[in-house]
């Protein structure tokens, strides 16, 4: 059973571009979370999408969204890149029922 | 507002020794708490996780130690190999809010051969 995956690995912006990840969830699940690890700052939580809607996003600005699709992958968009958004951006995904989250390999996000 | 704190950051074990990471959390309504392994360059394994209702859940070399009445988690690495070297990240999530993780700051683990 293939796990989360994440594209691209990585990712190398200019200041001011947007950004676009995409996540494709474990077979069967519904729920895709984003989260954002930062170095020095542990794991933050960014979005939570299921069935395809947008049920709850921390506390990050607005350029920060995303969507999920009806086949439940996901996209996350980050608009007006900063510096400090460089990071390694999380995808996980669980289903149904279950409290279980599996995480992707992430992709490394690096504005220069 | 860190919501769950976790200790110590930083960890070294000799070969064949006992680490143990401990949690801390504030919201008594959490009601799943995983435990995930991160090595450079990859995404967070789930490792071994519990709930509330259970104080003690052991899977081979891993086991979480849970204290309800303290708000308090830990994580034992038995016979701690080498190959144990990561960061170790503890969780919390509430299961009527969407079982959102929230994290400890990690703990990167270093087992001396």
């Amino acid at each position: 059973e293939a796990g989360v995956t994440q594209s691209p690995t990585h990712l190398i912006k200019t200041r001011g571009q947007q950004a676009t990840l995409r996540c494709s969830p474990i077979s069967g699940h519904t729920s895709v979370y984003w989260y954002q690890q930062a170095l020095g700052l542990g794991l933050q939580f960014l979005l939570w999408y299921d069935e395809g809607e947008e049920r709850n996003r921390g506390n990050f600005p607005p350029r920060f969204s995303g969507r999920q699709f009806p086949n439940y992958s996901s996209e996350l968009n980050v608009n007006a890149l900063e510096l400090e958004d460089s990071a390694l951006y999380l995808c996980a995904s669980r289903g149904k029922g279950s409290a279980w989250a599996f995480f992707g390999q992430g992709t490394r996000l690096t504005v220069v | 507002q860190q919501q769950v704190k976790q200790s110590p950051q930083s960890l070294i074990v000799q070969k064949g020794g006992i680490s143990i990471i401990n949690c801390a959390y504030e919201n008594t309504a959490f009601d799943y708490f995983p435990w995930y392994q991160q090595f450079p360059g990859k995404g967070p394994a789930l490792l071994i996780a519990i709930r509330p209702d259970v104080s003690e859940k052991k899977e081979g070399r891993f086991t979480i130690s849970f204290n309800k009445s303290a708000k308090q988690f830990s994580l034992h690495i038995m016979d701690s190999q080498p190959g144990d070297s990561a960061t170790y990240f503890c969780a919390a999530s509430l299961n009527n809010a969407g079982n959102m993780l929230t994290f400890g700051g990690g703990t990167r683990l270093m087992v001396k051969p």
